[in-house]
């Protein structure tokens, strides 16, 4: 059964409107959450991060939003730009990661100009 | 600043050869970890290593083992290399001594083809 579910495989935006990448997962013992890019043929880079104890964390153009009770969690992007283009992972881990990440499957983001 | 190196960067391999993918690090994290991309599947865990001289299996972790003898290297072996292997494989670091934070940072990849 999975526990990070990102239910849209793609989504397509226009250069300068908001992206919004959605996320839910089940596993309630979750208690760090993470955003992951990645380009062909490169190895997913970090992109921002966010702890169960809050509900919102913001970096430049990426804030993510945490709603624990609906085990949601979302990846807004704005403006977006054409570099944006990627496919991005939702992580998840419980108890300081030591057995590793649980990713989603993806989502491809293509910004059209 | 290096970070993660892997090797071979693809290989094509018969099946029932055994294969190392190699790993190394110079940030001195004291956890490292294998992932194997699939299409539509995204990465899943095959082993971990939490600090020099243990390893923990993932959720994939059949047909292939690990060692950590050094802080710095991570190989993931094949001993016998069947087609469902065909993958992208990524090795991972992270410094989980940091309190708080849980930021894996990962290699380029293996693309590896098990015919």
């Amino acid at each position: 059964d999975q526990q990070v579910k990102q239910n849209s495989p793609s989504l397509s935006v226009q250069e300068g409107r908001i992206s919004i990448l959605n996320c839910d997962y089940t596993n309630s013992m979750f208690d760090y959450f993470l955003w992951y890019k990645k380009y062909p043929a490169e190895g997913p880079t970090f992109l921002i991060s966010i702890s169960s104890i809050k509900d919102k964390n913001e970096d430049g153009r990426f804030t993510v939003f945490l709603n624990k009770s609906a085990k949601h969690l979302s990846l807004h992007i704005v403006p977006s730009q054409p570099g944006d283009s990627a496919v991005y992972f939702c992580a998840a881990v419980s108890g300081g990661g030591a057995d590793g990440l649980t990713f989603g499957k993806g989502t491809h983001l293509i910004i059209q100009p | 600043i290096a970070g993660i190196t892997q090797a071979p960067t693809s290989q094509i391999l018969a099946a029932g050869r055994r294969m190392t993918l190699r790993c190394t690090q110079d940030m001195r994290h004291n956890a490292m970890y294998w992932y194997r991309q699939d299409l539509g599947l995204g990465l899943r865990l095959i082993h971990y290593s939490n600090t020099a001289g243990t390893t923990g299996k993932g959720e994939v972790p059949d047909g292939y083992s690990v060692s950590r003898a050094n802080t710095d290297d991570f190989p993931l072996t094949l001993a016998s290399a069947v087609p469902s292997q065909t993958s992208v494989y990524f090795c991972a670091s992270s410094d989980r001594m940091r309190e708080g934070r849980n930021e894996q940072f990962f290699g380029p990849g293996t693309r590896l083809t098990v015919l």
